[in-house]
């Protein structure tokens, strides 16, 4: 089972800023990574895969990058709408699909 | 428009049985494979299982494995899942996903807003 591990677990940064949310796979995951934001009570929303590919009606903020197991969510100039959970999932061995344990974007 | 919808959940008692349902539209439900993730409260997502589009090939997490059985009934768009001799750990809020495609390796596009199960004595 490949591992996914974020850091950090809680990110704290002010609206305007940027943020930066990492994830490392236990092994190579080539391309096959996602980003899924979540809101409380809500379910969770796709943003990226292919590790850079934005997903339907995502802004242009949001950005993905890395390859193999080091993986990187970015979100330029944080919005209000933007404070949430992220998890990344890899798809490249499986079953099982896994997730990261997640990163809580705050503000600061 | 694609939306999913789930139900069944509730409270149960240890050992006890429940059937989860996603109904699906707005997309060609033969034409996705479909999963149940879970979120137990306060946790991170878990992916449980995955049905593939013609709902021949089966999978599931090592922790649900003989106890859950998922399944798909295309003439009523539905996605099921049949949880068996439930357990305290398996407490979560589950949720119905759509793949982006029929069989392999996928993310999930579109989520359902989720049904909780409790486990409880």
């Amino acid at each position: 089972e490949i591992v996914m591990t974020q850091s950090p677990a809680t990110l704290s940064v002010s609206p305007g800023e940027r943020a930066t949310l990492f994830c490392r796979a236990s092994q190579s995951v080539s391309s096959n990574l996602a980003w899924y934001q979540q809101k409380p009570g809500q379910a969770p929303r796709l943003l990226i895969y292919g590790v850079s590919t934005r997903a339907t009606a995502i802004p242009t903020r949001f950005s993905g990058s890395g390859s193999g197991t080091e993986f990187t969510l970015t979100i330029s100039s944080l919005q209000s709408e933007d404070f949430a959970v992220y998890y990344c999932q890899q798809y490249n061995n499986w079953p099982p699909y896994t997730f990261g344990q997640g990163t809580k974007l705050e503000i600061k | 428009e694609v939306q999913l919808l789930e139900s069944g959940g509730g409270l149960v008692r240890p050992g006890e049985s429940l059937r989860l349902s996603c109904v699906a539209s707005g997309f060609t439900f033969t034409s996705y494979a479909m999963s149940w993730v879970r979120q137990a409260p306060g946790k991170g997502l878990e992916w449980v299982s995955t049905v593939s589009g013609s709902g021949a090939s089966t999978y599931y997490a090592d922790s649900v494995t003989g106890r859950f059985t998922i399944s798909r009934d295309s003439s009523k768009n539905t996605l099921y899942l049949q949880m068996n001799s439930l357990r305290a750990e398996d407490t979560a809020v589950y949720y119905c996903a759509k793949a982006v495609n029929r069989n392999s390796g996928t993310y999930f596009d579109y989520w359902g807003q989720g049904t909780l199960v409790t486990v409880s004595p």
